[in-house]
């Protein structure tokens, strides 16, 4: 079946610290993946997407490259600022017929300042 | 713009009671979800639905019940509550997820409902 894998959390770093939170997925053909973001106390929200393989979705000032040879799609920032803390999932779409999102299980992050 | 509606945002149940989680959307979306949300953990799909009078189970529906009666609502039905059942609930909803149109797979997301069974 599909399924998302992150790196286990909590990731604490200091104010323009870089930023690596790792994703790896497995699914069958070229899903759809994305990265949302889930700020204290509200819902997710989408942060990035990328639909094909070598796609590099940004937002923010964040990046994740789809790479189809490692099945990844990690997600990255050069310089974190503290309203960066959130908890962050990657997800996925399987190609074809989908009817719901596949989420990791989500990754804290803390920027202190 | 409203986009995703969740009431009540916190509710405290006793051990047996039941209750409704009201979910709405205005965006014309076909899809919605509910979600659960325990302390410290991701998210785990309760039912969802692709479209009005279609529900389908997710990964944890024992214990809710859902329906679609129309295409902005999407409530979410407790019985007998247990402490188990303790948790944030999300609702969001989408267009087609594999539309291929550039929104596909953007999922929109309520506020959340806190719910405590005590």
């Amino acid at each position: 079946g599909n399924s998302v894998t992150q790196m286990e959390g909590p990731v604490t770093l200091s104010e323009e610290a870089f930023l690596t939170i790792n994703c790896t997925y497995t699914a069958t053909g070229y899903p759809s993946l994305f990265w949302y973001v889930q700020y204290p106390g509200e819902g997710l929200q989408l942060l990035l997407k990328a639909t094909k393989a070598d796609d590099k979705g940004s937002n923010k000032g964040f990046e994740a490259t789809y790479r189809k040879e490692t099945t990844s799609f990690h997600l990255e920032k050069g310089s974190v600022q503290v309203s960066d803390s959130a908890v962050y999932f990657c997800a996925l779409i399987p190609s074809g017929s989908a009817r719901q999102l596949t989420f990791g299980s989500g990754t804290q992050l803390t920027v202190l300042p | 713009n409203a986009g995703v509606t969740q009431t009540p945002k916190f509710r405290i149940l006793k051990i047996g009671q039941s209750m409704t989680l009201q979910c709405a959307q205005d965006m014309n979306h076909n899809y919605m979800y509910w979600y659960r949300q325990d302390p410290g953990m991701g998210l785990k799909l309760i039912y969802y639905s692709v479209g009005a009078g279609i529900t389908d189970k997710g990964e944890v529906p024992n214990g809710y019940n859902v329906s679609r009666s129309t295409t902005e609502d999407f409530p979410l039905r407790l019985e007998l509550a247990a402490p188990s059942q303790t948790s944030v609930y999300f609702c969001a909803s989408s267009r087609d997820l594999t539309s291929g149109k550039s929104k596909a797979g953007e999922l929109f997301f309520g506020e959340g409902s806190r719910l405590t069974v005590l």
